[in-house]
């Protein structure tokens, strides 16, 4: 079964609205999550790495203040994309990974964000 | 910093048919290697790693992928397609980032057809 859940799976919204995307870790404590953003028929683009307790850290390129991370718990995170535009229309996907060695990351199963 | 190269957009191959999809590395020091698929609007699945040990890795659904090193290769490979292998399908390597922390670098995917 699923080990990352990503919620909601969908959203259509306004320009100008601000977005909320969860990333939960379902049986297993992660301290670090990962944002990508994957545009049509390309690879995953880490955006940011989400520490719990800490400041996340961005990616060369990415707006900190446009992508909103907050990691408050061992199994959550969300991204707040704040004042989403039509060019942040993307498909957006969470992973995090057991903590302890070389772990493969599980993902979830991401948000398709479509901003009218 | 560690890259992958995925030289194929595309491959095509018939059910019944051996399969591989090609994935080659260039890291400095021991590659953390991993293998993904992603079916349509959904996340990444994780297929398989290397980490150390046997070059010949077995993973999930049949899939098993061959690391090596005089070639720099890490191809995935399954002795028999199935029309339900038709996905996207990823190759990544592990790469610390600029604060430490450990994150997946993913190559730009290859899209498996497999024709009934």
């Amino acid at each position: 079964g699923a080990v990352v859940s990503q919620h909601p799976s969908r959203v259509i919204c306004k320009s100008g609205t601000s977005v909320k995307i969860e990333c939960r870790s379902l049986d297993f404590q992660a301290t670090t999550m990962f944002w990508y953003r994957q545009f049509p028929k390309q690879s995953l683009m880490l955006m940011a790495t989400s520490n719990e307790g800490s400041k996340a850290t961005y990616e060369q390129g990415v707006e900190k203040d446009k992508f909103l991370i907050n990691h408050a718990s061992l199994t959550l995170s969300t991204l707040t994309v704040t004042s989403a535009h039509p060019e942040d229309s993307s498909f957006y996907i969470c992973s995090a990974s057991r903590p302890e060695g070389v772990k493969p990351q599980h993902f979830g199963d991401g948000t398709r964000l479509s901003i009218l | 910093a560690q890259s992958v190269a995925q030289p194929e957009d595309q491959v095509n191959v018939a059910e019944g048919n051996p399969l591989t999809v090609k994935c080659t590395y260039s890291v400095s020091g021991n590659p953390y290697l991993f293998w993904y698929v992603q079916y349509p609007n959904r996340g990444l699945q994780f297929l398989l790693k290397y980490i150390t040990g046997d070059n010949l890795v077995k993973g999930s659904y049949g899939f098993e992928a061959e690391f090596n090193k005089s070639q720099t290769s890490f191809h995935l490979k399954k002795p028999s397609a199935l029309v339900s292998d038709s996905a996207l399908y990823f190759c990544a390597v592990r790469d610390k980032g600029s604060t430490g922390f450990q994150k997946l670098v993913f190559g730009t995917g290859t899209r498996l057809l497999v024709s009934p």
